[in-house]
C-alpha cells in the first residue's frame, strides 16, 4: 500500500492564479481531510469527506473547493490565490469504527506571492 | 473554547538521555486523545491513542500517560535518539465530534544532539 499520497511536494503560485492539490489514498478509507499547517500553529480543517459525494466545511474553508467523486481521491481547489493561503497542506485519511488512526500524507508546501 | 496547549515549545537534550512533553486541554467531554510524531518535512505519525479510559500506552520507547481528571497528558521518551528529533503533537477528539472535529495543539519541537 502507498498509504496517502500527495501532488505536487511544492508550488509556487501568483497571486489571483488557482490550482488543484491532489490527494488519493489506496486503503479504501471513508474519512479524508484537508488541513493546512502554519508555522508555530496547530493544523487547522479545511475541508473533510464521510464518503464518495459526501463533504463538509472545516474550521477554515474560505477560499477553497473540495469534491469527492471515488472513495480513493479528494482534491483540493484554491480559487484565486491570496499570500493568506501560504502555507503547508496535508492530506489525510481515515477508516471510521477503526482504531481512530488517522494517515496523513508528505503534504504540499504552498507559496503565494 | 477547546483548545489544546503544549509545553515546552522547544526542548534540547542529549543523546540517550529521557525527556518528558506536556499536553493540557480544555476539551471536555472527550473521545480520545492522540500523539503523533512530524520529522520535518512530512506528514504527523501516530504514536498513540488513548481512549478517555485508558492511563497509560507505550509505543516502544515512548510511553503516554492521560489524567482526565487534570486534563493532562504528557510523552515519555526514553534513552534518546538522534532520530527522535522531530516535533510531537498532541490531539484530542471531542465526544460529540466524530471523527471531524480533531483539535490539534501547536506541537513540541524536539532536538536530539550527540
Amino acid at each position: 500500500n502507498a498509504g496517502v499520497t500527495q501532488t505536487p511536494k511544492f508550488r509556487i503560485l501568483k497571486i489571483g492564479q488557482s490550482m488543484t492539490l491532489q490527494c488519493t489514498q489506496d486503503m479504501n478509507h471513508n474519512y479524508m481531510y484537508w488541513y493546512r499547517q502554519d508555522p508555530g500553529m496547530g493544523l487547522k480543517l479545511i475541508y473533510y469527506s464521510v464518503g464518495a459525494g459526501i463533504t463538509d466545511k472545516g474550521e477554515v474553508p474560505n477560499g477553497y473547493n473540495v469534491s469527492r467523486s471515488t472513495t480513493e481521491d479528494f482534491p483540493l481547489r484554491l480559487e484565486l490565490a491570496a499570500p493568506s493561503q501560504t502555507s503547508v497542506y496535508f492530506c489525510a485519511s481515515l477508516l471510521s469504527g477503526g482504531t481512530y488512526e488517522q494517515y496523513f500524507g508528505p503534504g504540499t508546501r504552498l507559496t503565494v506571492t | 473554547k477547546n483548545q489544546v496547549e503544549q509545553s515546552p515549545q522547544s526542548l534540547i537534550i542529549l543523546e540517550g538521555k529521557n525527556c518528558t512533553l506536556q499536553c493540557n486541554y480544555t476539551v471536555s467531554p472527550f473521545s480520545n486523545l492522540r500523539w503523533y510524531k512530524q520529522d520535518t518535512g512530512r506528514g504527523p505519525v501516530s504514536l498513540t491513542i488513548m481512549t478517555f479510559s485508558e492511563n497509560t500506552k507505550s509505543n516502544g520507547r515512548y510511553t503516554a500517560t492521560l489524567d482526565a481528571d487534570t486534563k493532562q497528558s504528557s510523552l515519555h521518551i526514553t534513552a534518546s535518539q538522534l532520530s527522535d528529533s522531530a516535533s510531537y503533537i498532541c490531539v484530542v477528539s471531542p465526544f460529540s465530534g466524530g471523527y471531524n472535529k480533531l483539535i490539534f495543539g501547536a506541537g513540541t519541537r524536539l532536538a536530539v544532539h550527540p
